[in-house]
């Protein structure tokens, strides 16, 4: 069946730039998302870039799809302190599917 | 605009009670979720409606029944509790359910534990 892939924690010194990777299986995903998701909230969604797109960016935020090897990555540029949160990937195909989340946690 | 709105934020029951989370929307979406996260497990469908009058269920059903009173609210009820349900539970909503790039919002979650 179809799945989500992502690493489950990542540690980041503030400043640097932040990359979480995840990997699908579903070739036939329309839509790969981006959520967020801070302690004790429910998820919110960063970005999200169709299946024909190779690139997204959005401010601090550059989303990375290798189609062909089913890779979606999340670059946080001068990651911060207010980004220490869960990262959720997720693909729609005939439905949607999550991964089960990158924890990024922020060194001083 | 509240979004999505999930009520109680907590609650303890005990093995064997029932309750009723309650989800409500105000964005005029036609598809609602009711979602459990669990450590390590991600998110996992329980039960969606794709419009008014419909409801089907997701990965993990079992204990578990819902209703769509209407286009705004879609509440998740668990009739007999067992700690096995010890969860966040959240709802969402999106406009169309289908095929496509319709976004999920999400509340802010229900803490249930079950004793």
């Amino acid at each position: 069946g179809e799945d989500v892939e992502q690493s489950l924690f990542l540690s980041v010194r503030e400043g640097d730039s932040s990359v979480i990777n995840c990997t699908y299986t579903d070739s036939s995903s329309t839509y790969l998302y981006w959520y967020k998701q801070e302690p004790g909230a429910g998820l919110q969604l960063l970005t999200y870039i169709f299946s024909n797109m190779d690139m997204k960016q959005d401010q601090r935020l550059t989303v990375l799809l290798n189609k062909k090897d089913k890779h979606l990555s999340l670059r946080i540029a001068d990651t911060q302190t207010g980004d220490s949160a869960i990262y959720f990937c997720a693909e729609r195909g005939d439905k949607i599917i999550f991964g089960k989340g990158t924890r990024l946690h922020i060194l001083p | 605009n509240a979004g999505v709105t999930q009520t109680p934020k907590f609650q303890v029951l005990k093995t064997g009670q029932s309750m009723t989370l309650q989800c409500a929307q105000d964005m005029n979406h036609n598809s609602m979720y009711w979602y459990r996260q669990d450590p390590g497990m991600g998110l996992r469908l329980i039960y969606y409606s794709a419009s008014e009058g419909t409801t089907d269920k997701g990965e993990v059903p079992n204990g578990y029944n819902v209703s769509r009173l209407n286009k705004r609210e879609f509440s998740l009820r668990l009739e007999s509790a067992a700690p096995s349900q010890t969860s966040v539970y959240f709802c969402a909503s999106s406009s169309s359910g289908g095929r496509g790039g319709d976004t999920q919002y999400f509340g802010p979650g229900t803490r249930l534990t079950v004793l």
